[in-house]
């Protein structure tokens, strides 16, 4: 079956650094999405990667390894408002997308 | 602001009532999508339309009816819900491309509440 799977809640302080890692399985594969939901909001997109390597935008990066089956987000000098769910999705071979259920992420001060 | 909108933002209703979902979408996509989240669950994909077609019906019970009148707008028809339909109803719309689609823009979601 296809999979992913991502840390339901993790913990933070303020201007600091934090990686949320997803592994993924799926019946072939057309690129990874990480999207950002604010609590009663709508899911915004922060990233896309089909390729190898690193994704460099501002304080976010996505990391994507094919082989491994894993993509993290790396958020860099935390702040409150980065307090939200992301959620981790891979296209299959359908161009479907398999979400995740999201990761939880406080930031404490 | 996404470019997509839905209404109502709120919605309680009888198991024996009938109500409706809407969504538009400003961004001239013609791919939209109709998603159920519930709580700790991941997304789970309901209905895709592209081009006005109905392509992708994830086995949603009847007690739920998409209508897709022009590729702008997507309604949600529901009747005879159950307490377990209670979820965030999300509308998104994507541009279909020859690789597959740009990513997914969403709207802020129905709250629905089946009492």
């Amino acid at each position: 079956g296809q999979n992913i799977d991502q840390p339901t809640e993790m913990t933070a302080t303020e201007g600091a650094i934090v990686q949320i890692n997803c592994t993924y399985q799926t019946s072939g594969f057309n690129g990874l999405f990480w999207y950002q939901q604010h609590a009663g909001e709508a899911p915004t997109f922060l990233s896309y990667n089909v390729l190898d390597g690193l994704e460099e935008k501002g304080r976010f990066s996505s990391f994507l390894s094919r082989s491994k089956g894993y993509s993290y987000l790396l958020l860099k000098e935390l702040q409150m408002k980065d307090s939200a769910s992301y959620l981790c999705a891979a296209k299959d071979s359908n161009y479907q997308l398999i979400w995740g259920a999201g990761t939880k992420l406080i930031i404490k001060p | 602001e996404t470019g997509v909108t839905q209404t109502p933002r709120h919605l309680v209703m009888g198991m024996t009532n009938k109500k409706s979902l809407k969504c538009e979408q400003h961004l001239g996509h013609n791919a939209m999508y109709w998603y159920k989240q519930s709580a700790k669950k991941p997304l789970e994909l309901m209905f895709v339309y592209n081009f006005k077609e109905q392509t992708e019906n994830n086995s949603v019970p009847s007690r739920f009816s998409p209508e897709c009148p022009n590729s702008s707008h997507l309604f949600l028809h529901l009747h005879t819900l159950q307490p377990e339909d209670s979820a965030l109803y999300l509308c998104a719309s994507s541009q279909t491309t020859g690789t597959g689609s740009t990513e997914a823009f969403f709207g802020q979601g129905t709250r629905l509440t089946v009492v």
